[in-house]
């Protein structure tokens, strides 16, 4: 059971850098989210989607990009990375609505020097 | 606004003590759900439990248990009779009826428990 699955699961830029985290799920769920995990402060959401061609931002989408061409997909990309990007990322996705789980991937954790 | 609030930081037990780790949140929806979410030291985030705002039932699971108020606007977890395998990073989350799943975190306690 793959679940959510994120790549990579460690990375290490350098400032104005550019990335993608990837982000697949086979549980065909129409809901999908990233959120950013920084010491001491919980989960922040950044962007998430409804469904193939839907994004929107959340509650801390400034510097970040996602995209979502297919149900299974939703990669965030990072294009100058600064030192205030270095965090743990977490990709979730969920069948839907307000009482729904949600499944979350392992987490990517991404440090900006 | 909408916010969670999980005052606790750290907590720290000795094997077989009972602890409770309490979560307060604030919403003006009428619907709503919470959650606790459990991230063991590997990282990943589990999810232990989702209460709507209607049923105010508390809930038991084995040493888990869960105590929802809404007059006061808590959602508190208690294990019974801790161990080492419950220490962890526990986060509660509230999620309002129209806004699409999005989770609302607290700021999450780290439960160390000793043997």
């Amino acid at each position: 059971n793959a679940g959510v699955t994120q790549t990579p699961k460690f990375r290490i830029l350098k400032i104005g850098q550019s990335m993608t985290l990837q982000c697949t799920q086979d549980m065909n769920h129409n809901y999908m989210y990233w959120y950013r995990q920084d010491p001491g402060m919980g989960l922040k959401l950044i962007y998430y989607s409804v469904g193939a061609g839907i994004t929107d931002k959340g509650e801390v989408p400034n510097g970040y990009n996602v995209s979502r061409s297919t149900t299974e997909d939703f990669p965030l990309r990072l294009e100058l990375a600064a030192p205030s990007q270095t965090s743990v990322y977490f990709c979730a996705s969920s069948p839907g609505g307000a009482r729904a789980e949600a499944f979350f991937g392992q987490g990517t954790r991404l440090t900006v020097v | 606004a909408q916010k969670v609030t999980q005052a606790q930081t750290e907590i720290s037990v000795v094997e077989k003590e009972d602890v409770t780790l309490d979560c307060v949140y604030e919403t003006r929806d009428t619907t709503y759900y919470l959650f606790w979410y459990k991230q063991p030291p590997s990282g990943e985030l589990v999810f232990l439990i989702r209460r709507n705002s209607f049923d105010e039932q508390n809930e038991i699971s084995g040493r888990y248990s869960w105590n929802f108020q809404k007059s006061t606007s808590s959602f508190n977890f208690t294990i019974t009779a801790s161990q080492v395998v419950d220490s962890a990073v526990y986060f509660c989350a509230l999620s309002e009826a129209d806004q699409g799943g999005k989770l609302i975190f607290g700021q999450g306690t780290e439960l160390s428990v000793k043997p």
